[in-house]
């Protein structure tokens, strides 16, 4: 079984804060994708990477980097943490080997912003 | 436009079926999808549809897709209260999915 982990399942942090989120994913993938779920608005892409050092930015980047500097690792780093980042942020994985392209997401970390 | 779009809310009795339904806006999407979200975690799929195909079972699941009006559903029999969960339609675009904005599925006692 795929098995894509998030580091912490609740995080409360102050504005102004650096925050990093981990995902670790055991499954070889190339792909990995950073969403945040916020209700009525479904997942917004953040970044995604496809490889090592790889980074495009997705719909909404602003307020966020990302750094991918092992295959199995990928982080999301709100460099400054502002209420509006207050959200639910989803890391998924998946490879262009699989046909079925499906993505494989991780329990979500939930993040407070106060 | 370029949004997946579904119906925010659904609420069906348990033990009936339950109908939800999505178009999505890409004709070249080569798999569509439905994932499940329970509260508190992260989206799993559920299903997927290759293009090519019209109908998908898979035990109490019976996926629908209409190519040319470019509508994909999903149908649950005998729906339970385990059933209660955010359903998202999906389709491939490229390396990424795009997702609808999920459907709240609610079951009434």
């Amino acid at each position: 079984d795929v098995k894509v982990t998030q580091s912490s399942r609740y995080l409360v942090k102050r504005t102004g804060e650096k925050v990093f989120l981990e995902c670790v994913q055991d499954m070889d993938h190339e792909n990995m994708f950073w969403y945040r779920q916020d209700p009525g608005l479904g997942l917004r892409l953040i970044y995604f990477s496809y490889d090592v050092k790889m980074k495009e930015k997705g719909d909404i980047p602003e307020g966020y980097s990302v750094s991918r500097e092992k295959k199995e690792r990928f982080s999301l780093i709100l460099e400054s943490a502002s209420t509006n980042q207050t959200s639910m942020y989803l890391c998924a994985s998946s490879s262009p080997r699989v046909a079925k392209n499906i993505q494989y997401f991780g329990a979500g970390t939930r993040l407070s912003v106060l | 436009g370029e949004d997946v779009e579904q119906s925010l809310f659904l609420s069906v009795r348990e033990g009936d079926s339950s109908v939800i339904n999505c178009t999505y806006t890409d004709s070249s999407s080569t798999y569509l999808y439905w994932y499940k979200q329970e509260p508190g975690a992260g989206l799993q799929l559920l299903t997927y549809i290759f293009s090519n195909m019209d109908m998908k079972q898979d035990q109490r699941l019976t996926v629908l897709l209409n190519k040319k009006d470019k509508h994909l559903s999903l149908r649950i029999a005998d729906t339970q209260t385990g059933d209660s969960a955010i359903y998202f339609c999906a389709e491939s675009r490229d390396d990424k999915i795009i997702f609808g904005k999920g459907t709240r599925l609610h079951i009434l006692p």
